[in-house]
């Protein structure tokens, strides 16, 4: 079946620097990627969508300066964490999509990467 | 607006008993999908099971089946014959037409504890 690979895992950085989290559908083209973020304990939150070849759109409250979302072509699309503090520390996940009937198969989740920022 | 509402922050069931996840949902959109994920401590989210607004029958998928009463605009996830493994996170969510795309929005979610 279709694959969203997530990359990194695990970060780990230190504050005021940028981390960058990749998102990419392996086998299918992705016309749009959705990232959200997850504290501890906590249920998903979307951040943003990501539409390839324009701006992404962002969830009401989420800094666009902050997490700078790229979606450069049809199988990927990245997020960047710029000028890191702690409480930015969590659990980033993306999705995405691609334009058929909506179906549970059409609608796949990356692995997920923790981020700590110390 | 959407939104799900699950009031079981946590369950326990025992093993090889069957247990039921609650769910409810509001939207005014007359098409939607309503999915169940089931996210480990790795925090991966493993898709189990979907069902679409239209859909006449209740969706089943193995050991998991979604009880779907539109009236009541509930959406219960079924599990039978549990296993330890079965012990995760368990997220309902609902899919709608945003930005062009489908976005989901989440429950809180249930802590499901399987008890040998």
């Amino acid at each position: 079946g279709a694959v969203v690979s997530q990359h990194p895992s695990w970060v780990i950085c230190k504050s005021g620097t940028s981390v960058k989290i990749e998102c990419r559908s392996l086998d299918f083209q992705a016309t749009t990627m959705f990232w959200y973020r997850q504290f501890p304990k906590q249920s998903l939150m979307l951040m943003a969508t990501s539409n390839e070849g324009s701006k992404a759109t962002y969830e009401q409250g989420v800094e666009k300066d902050k997490f700078l979302i790229n979606h450069a072509s049809l199988t990927l699309s990245t997020l960047t964490v710029t000028s890191a503090h702690p409480e930015d520390s969590s659990f980033y996940i993306c999705s995405a999509s691609s334009p058929r009937v909506l179906s549970g198969n059409t609608i796949y989740f990356g692995e997920g990467s923790w981020l700590t920022v110390v | 607006a959407q939104k799900i509402t699950q009031t079981q922050p946590g369950m326990f069931v025992q093993e090889k008993e069957a247990v039921t996840l609650d769910c409810t949902y509001d939207t005014s959109d007359p098409s939607y999908g309503l999915f169940w994920y089931k996210q480990p401590s790795s925090g991966e989210m493993i898709f189990l099971i979907y069902q679409g607004s239209y859909d006449q029958q209740n969706a089943t998928e193995g050991r998991y089946s979604l009880n779907f009463q539109k009236a009541r605009k509930s959406a219960n996830l079924v599990i039978s014959a549990s296993q330890l493994g079965d012990s995760a996170m368990y997220f309902c969510a609902m899919s709608y037409s945003g930005a062009g795309s489908y976005q989901l929005t989440f429950g809180k979610g249930t802590k499901l504890s399987v008890i040998p």
